[in-house]
């Protein structure tokens, strides 16, 4: 079964870090590009961070970049994400997020899409 | 930046009828651009992708259409289990903007 599981979520105070955890199985994961999308309470989805396959190409939102770090252990089929200098506004449910390539012949085009997400862990910043 | 702006916010619609649902980015994406359902205290699900792709396992009266700037989502005959929160998400680069949601819900 392809799946993803979160964790190291927790209650953490202002100014401090975290590291989240992603654990994939049931795929070939260092195949795959990877994303973290978080959902504040009440809120929509925002995309947080993308990490190539290989890691070669990474991306964050203006919101974390600077505070956040994004890596992964293929050998171990494991994603990560270092949050430092948290905020309140980083409270969120924080999921991981399998991205998968496809290539439509008709249009000549590649589409990208994440097909495969965790459930979530909680991410609490509150003094 | 891209921007995704979802219409309406909230849409209500008796079960059986049609809902459309509208996506609007502030510059193209071609067609890289998905869907993606969420009920209460359950992850995103992918629905569409490549603005008019059904992934694997979504029921026929879900269908996607548009490209560049304006997407629409269209659930042709609303079952019970289809009340949820829609989001669209483009992928033409590598951040993946999310639109803000749109709520259907039962009327």
């Amino acid at each position: 079964e392809v799946q993803l599981v979160e964790s190291g979520g927790g209650l953490v105070k202002p100014g401090g870090s975290l590291r989240l955890s992603c654990a994939a199985s049931g795929f070939t994961f260092s195949s795959y590009s990877m994303n973290w999308v978080r959902q504040a309470p009440g809120k929509g989805l925002e995309w947080v961070s993308s990490i190539s396959s290989s890691s070669s190409y990474i991306y964050y939102a203006d919101s974390v970049k600077g505070r956040f770090t994004i890596s992964r252990d293929n050998a171990k089929n494991s994603l990560y994400l270092q949050m430092n200098s948290l905020r309140a506004e980083d409270t969120a449910v924080y999921y991981c997020a399998r991205v998968t390539e496809s290539y439509d012949s008709t249009r000549k085009q590649y589409y990208y899409y994440m097909d495969v997400w965790g459930k979530g862990t909680t991410v609490t910043v509150s003094s | 930046e891209i921007v995704m702006t979802q219409s309406p916010a909230t849409l209500s619609v008796s079960p059986g009828e049609r809902a459309t649902l509208s996506c609007r980015a502030s510059q193209s994406v071609s067609s890289n651009l998905a869907w993606y359902q969420q009920k209460p205290g359950q992850a995103p699900r992918l629905l569409i992708y490549g603005a008019s792709t059904r992934a694997t396992g979504i029921p026929a009266r879900f269908s996607g259409s548009g490209s560049g700037t304006e997407f629409t989502l269209t659930i042709s005959s609303l079952q019970s289990e289809d009340f949820a929160v829609y989001y669209c998400q483009q992928y033409n680069n590598w951040r993946g903007a999310f639109g803000q949601g749109t709520k259907v819900e039962i009327k």
